[in-house]
Parts: C-alpha cells; sequence; structure tokens
C-alpha cells in the first residue's frame, strides 16, 4: 500500500516569497514517481511537476522545484518568487512504475498568498 | 486541443435514484481513471481502464457502483440506488499509455453529485 502524508493543513506566504510545501510518502515499491498537482477555487487539477524514484536531479519547472529525499521518503514542493495566482490547494501524489497506475493523494494544503 | 469532458457537470438525484457519470478522455489516451474527491480531501481512486479493459476496480466502495468502457473511449460511471454518502466530486482523469514511467494524468472539472 501506498501513503502521502502532507502535514500542512494551511500556508499563509507574502507575496514574492519561497514557500515549500512538505510532503512525505511510504510506499514498498522500488520504482515510483511522485506528482504534484494545483487545485485552484475553479476545481480544476492542474498537473504542476513530477519526480521519479530513480532520477538523479531534482525536478524543476519554471517556478515550481521538487526537493527529492528519497532516504527521508519526503518529495517537498518549492514554489519561488510566489504570486497571488498560486493561491490554491496543493496536492502531492505518488503511483507505482509497475502494476496498478492509480495515483494516491494526500490531504492538501491550502495555500494562500498574501499581497 | 480538447481536454477530458465530463457530463453532468452538476447532478442532484434523490436518495435511491441510479446515476451516470460519463467522462470523454483526451483524444488517443489509452487509459482512463475514475476517482472521487470529498470536500477538503485528495481525490480517491476508484477505477481504471486500459483501453476498453478494466484493469482494477478495488476502490470502487461497493456493488452499487460500476464502470464501464465499451469501445476504449467514453466512459460510464454508475451508481445504482444512491445513498447520501454518495455525495462527492467524481473526477475522471486520462493518459496517453498506462505503465510508462513518466505518465502524466489529465484531469476533468469533474461532476458534482449531490445526494438528496
Amino acid at each position: 500500500a501506498q501513503k502521502i502524508t502532507q502535514t500542512q493543513p494551511g500556508m499563509f506566504v507574502q507575496e514574492k516569497e519561497a514557500v515549500t510545501l512538505d510532503c512525505t510518502y511510504d510506499t514498498s515499491d522500488q520504482s515510483y514517481g511522485l506528482f504534484w498537482y494545483k487545485q485552484p477555487s475553479s476545481g480544476e487539477m492542474i498537473f504542476l511537476i513530477y519526480q521519479g524514484s530513480y532520477d538523479e536531479q531534482n525536478a524543476t519547472e519554471g517556478r515550481y522545484s521538487l526537493n527529492f529525499q528519497k532516504a527521508r521518503k519526503s518529495a517537498n514542493l518549492v514554489i519561488s518568487a510566489s504570486q497571488l495566482g498560486d493561491s490554491a490547494m496543493y496536492f502531492c501524489a505518488i503511483r507505482s512504475n509497475f502494476g496498478n497506475e492509480k495515483l494516491t493523494f494526500g490531504t492538501g494544503t491550502r495555500l494562500t498568498i498574501i499581497p | 486541443g480538447a481536454g477530458v469532458s465530463q457530463s453532468p457537470r452538476y447532478k442532484v438525484t434523490k436518495r435511491g435514484q441510479d446515476v451516470a457519470l460519463r467522462c470523454d478522455p483526451i483524444s488517443g489516451h489509452v487509459s482512463l481513471y475514475w476517482y472521487r474527491q470529498a470536500l477538503g480531501q485528495g481525490p480517491e481512486f476508484l477505477t481504471y481502464f486500459n483501453y476498453e479493459a478494466q484493469q482494477d476496480k478495488s476502490g470502487l466502495p461497493n456493488d452499487r457502483f460500476s464502470a464501464e468502457r465499451p469501445e476504449g473511449s467514453i466512459s460510464t460511471l454508475t451508481i445504482q440506488r444512491t445513498e447520501q454518502r454518495d455525495s462527492a466530486m467524481y473526477r475522471c482523469a486520462s493518459s496517453l499509455e498506462g505503465g510508462a514511467y513518466y505518465n502524466e494524468q489529465f484531469f476533468g472539472p469533474g461532476t458534482r453529485l449531490t445526494v438528496l
């Protein structure tokens, strides 16, 4: 079984500051992928970034980067230079690379950017 | 191109009625997934298909829930004899090919189901 834990139900961050959203995971799989999705108030689910368990480099996508620490089983999302439009729910998810392809999500972190 | 579409976007029904939720995946996407999202929670897996074959239905809560994808494209999630606890957002997602190491799932807008 796989599990994602997001311990920050809500965060408030000043505009232009960097923010780190925590995600720890539990899995017995050797090969897996970690995903972050953004869900704004409109309700859509927007894919942000992916990290494979065997990737040696931390993933980056524009202002998003993933601080992947495999030994600690953590995959924190870092947003640099936050913007008002970053206010949303953020979900971390894990998926096995073999067999079942379902995503297992955490409970999410609600990020609010303060102007 | 068009994204994943779902219909209806909102469905209000009375307890005991059957409902059918439709998902139209991105053209050419092999894999299709159904999730359920309660308010304030992350999506929870229900079932998924590769082409027309249902690969895993372990997330379906009970036998009132069923899903099909007869031609490997559009999928329908059916809930029979709805109960109030079935009220949630039902989300569909699709991806190019299941099993690939990096395989982003594209989510639809969801169907908000309310059972009175």
